[in-house]
């Protein structure tokens, strides 16, 4: 099985601010990354596919980068909206799938 | 405007059972493949299964393997997963998940819409 390690679990940083999360993979995925955000008592949302690939509406601060084994989430100009939860998933050993453990974004 | 609503939990005694559903609407439910997903109190995303537009291919997390089955019924739009033997470490919420995927520059599936989840508890 792929593991997905994501670091750090946990991240403080104020409004405007540029944030960078790492996932790694435990082997090449190749670019099979996506990057989820998900809020309190809300479903995951989809912000990018294909490792950096931006889903349509996702805000162009969001870009996301990395292919084999270690990808990386940026968030530039960090807006209070953001905070959040964001999870990788690999999607190499489809339909066999994996999150990563989550990276919880605080504000400062 | 696609929409997966599930239903079906709730509170059940270790080792009874439970059916979700996951009605779709919005989309061509016959043509997209499906996942479950759970997440348990304060933790992260598991995924659990997945079924293929035809129901011809399933796979299971060795975790619920043996104790879920997932099914679906294209003429109602609707998704399931039975799940049985359920133990106090399967309390989470269950969200339903369409799957989509993109070819180029290779093919890589991703989870574009999500239900809004719902909550099973296993406890006496």
């Amino acid at each position: 099985d792929i593991q997905m390690t994501q670091s750090p679990s946990s991240l403080s940083a104020s409004v405007g601010d540029r944030v960078t999360i790492t996932c790694r993979a435990s082997q090449s995925i190749r670019s099979s990354l996506n990057w989820y955000q998900q809020k309190p008592g809300k479903a995951p949302k989809l912000l990018i596919s294909v490792a950096s690939s931006l889903q349509s509406g996702v805000p162009s601060r969001f870009s996301g980068s990395g292919s084999g084994t270690d990808f990386t989430l940026t968030i530039n100009s960090l807006q209070p909206e953001d905070f959040a939860t964001y999870y990788c998933q690999q999607s190499h050993s489809s339909p066999v799938y994996s999150f990563g453990q989550g990276t919880k974004l605080e504000i400062k | 405007e696609v929409q997966l609503v599930e239903s079906g939990g709730g509170l059940v005694a270790p080792g009874g059972s439970l059916r979700l559903s996951c009605a779709a609407s919005g989309f061509t439910f016959s043509t997209y493949n499906m996942n479950w997903v759970r997440q348990a109190p304060g933790k992260g995303l598991e995924w659990l299964s997945y079924i293929d537009y035809t129901s011809s291919s399933i796979n299971y997390a060795d975790s619920v393997k043996g104790r879920f089955t997932v099914s679906r019924d294209n003429a109602k739009n609707s998704l399931y997963l039975q799940m049985n033997s359920l133990r106090a470490e399967d309390t989470a919420v269950y969200y339903c998940a369409r799957e989509d995927l993109v070819v180029v520059p290779a093919v890589s599936h991703y989870f574009d819409y999500w239900g809004r989840g719902i909550l099973v508890t296993v406890s006496s």
